[in-house]
């Protein structure tokens, strides 16, 4: 299983550009999240989806958008990207059962904008 | 809300010493998760190690253990026989079991190096 893959791993924007992050998980989990890490903190959650077509902000969803058609896939948008958007951006994915609360991380995308 | 607190942003023991790193957490619920992931300079999160509250018994994967201390709300990581390999950065997380679509709340990080 290749687990959650997470493409670009690197990318510079230029102010007001737009993207997509692209997130995919190939263990049929039911709950997908992103999250962005900025220097020397730790990672806080944008959006996540319970399942295909729900969608829930987290903590920090201002600038970005979601969506989720399919099970395996959950791209993250940025619509007008802005230098506070500058972030190492990780999807996560989550089982459904009790007895497995952890959340297994995608590789990472490395996003500058400038 | 709930928030995680790790008080110490770096940390180095030398190899095959023995390491605490040190986590609090502040929480109203009675059921959670409690977790230590590992991101190597690779930028890949790593899970350590898990923690149900419910149960009593410390968690303990190979050379990594926990000592949880509830009341205390107080989850710290003990590597022992440290490698080379255990260099990195480590964030201690909670996840509430209310419900099964809760994200998790991590701390800050602490950077552990390991002397050679």
């Amino acid at each position: 299983n290749a687990g959650v893959t997470q493409t670009p791993k690197f990318r510079i924007l230029k102010i007001g550009q737009s993207m997509t992050l692209q997130c995919t998980q190939d263990m049929n989990h039911n709950y997908m999240y992103w999250y962005r890490q900025d220097p020397g903190m730790g990672l806080k959650l944008i959006y996540y989806s319970v399942g295909a077509g729900i969608t829930d902000k987290g903590e920090v969803p201002n600038g970005y958008n979601v969506s989720r058609s399919t099970t395996e896939d959950f791209p993250l948008r940025l619509e007008l990207a802005a230098p506070s958007q500058t972030s190492v951006y990780f999807c996560a994915s989550s089982p459904t059962r009790r007895s497995s609360y952890e959340q297994y991380f995608g590789p990472g995308t490395r996003l500058t904008v400038t | 809300a709930q928030t995680v607190t790790q008080s110490q942003p770096e940390m180095s023991v030398q190899e095959a010493e023995t390491v605490t790193l040190s986590c609090t957490y502040d929480t109203s619920e009675s059921d959670y998760y409690l977790f230590w992931y590992k991101q190597p300079p690779s930028r890949q999160m790593i899970l350590v190690i898990r923690q149900e509250a419910y149960k009593q018994q410390n968690a303990t994967e190979n050379r990594f253990s926990v000592n949880f201390q509830k009341a205390a709300k107080s989850f710290s990581l003990k590597i022992s026989d440290s490698q080379l390999g255990d260099a990195a950065m480590y964030f201690c997380a909670y996840r509430s079991a209310l419900s099964r679509n809760t994200p998790l709340v991590f701390g800050k990080g602490t950077r552990l190096s390991v002397i050679a």
